[in-house]
């Protein structure tokens, strides 16, 4: 059975950082690109960063992007985001989610979005 | 960035309606385009990818249809546990964007 199991989530400050970890199982986690993907409360969905199954590849959300890093360590099945200079903005639930990916216009892209953890909500707030 | 386009925003029904969502996108997307149901509280659950290709596990009473820009997802008998948001997704483009949601309410 796969299986998504987010942590790392809590009360910061604006400004200050925070590592959000996704441990994975049930698949071989090395075969498969990941996302991160978040929902503020009461709002839909905006993904947020993409790694390829060997970390070749990474996009970050424009909203994110010089403030979030993404990675991951195929040795331990796990994925991370570190977020630093957080802003009230960025106040959400954060989803990793499995992403098979395909080949397109000269790059690798997720394709869908399989499996979703059950999500760790990041509160932003003084 | 694509831009998704859901309709309508929430809508009531009761259950055995057929129910119908929109998604339309503000370029081509081709067939990237994928749905997702969310209970509340939960996590996204993958219903349909590449416009109709049922996710395993996921009732045949959801169908999906359309490619460009324009798209539609049925439930052709509302059950009790449909009651929930359902959400689009193109991956034609990065960065993947999602609609805004359709809350599928009980009448």
């Amino acid at each position: 059975e796969v299986q998504l199991v987010e942590s790392g989530g809590g009360l910061v400050q604006p400004g200050g950082s925070l590592r959000l970890s996704c441990a994975a199982s049930g698949f071989t986690f090395s075969s498969y690109s990941m996302d991160w993907v978040r929902q503020a409360p009461g709002k839909g969905l905006e993904w947020v960063s993409y790694i390829s199954s060997s970390s070749s590849t990474i996009y970050y959300a424009d909203s994110v992007k010089g403030r979030f890093a993404i990675s991951r360590d195929n040795a331990k099945n796990s994925l991370y985001l570190q977020m630093n200079s957080l802003r009230d903005e960025d106040t959400a639930v954060y989803y990793c989610a499995r992403a098979p990916d395909y080949y397109g216009s000269g790059s690798y892209r997720p394709y869908y979005f399989d499996y979703w953890g059950q999500g760790t909500l990041v509160t932003v707030s003084s | 960035d694509i831009q998704m386009t859901q309709s309508p925003s929430s809508l009531s029904a009761s259950v055995g309606d057929r129910v119908t969502i929109t998604c339309r996108a503000s370029q081509s997307i081709s067939t990237y385009l994928n749905w997702y149901q969310q209970k509340p509280g939960k996590a996204p659950k993958l219903l349909i990818y590449a416009v109709s290709s049922l996710q395993s596990g996921v009732p045949s009473r959801f169908s999906g249809s359309g490619s460009g820009t324009d798209f539609t997802l049925t439930i052709s008998s509302l059950q009790p546990e449909d009651f929930a948001s359902y959400y689009c997704q193109q991956s034609y483009n990065t960065p993947p964007t999602f609609g805004g949601g359709t809350k599928v309410e009980i009448k």
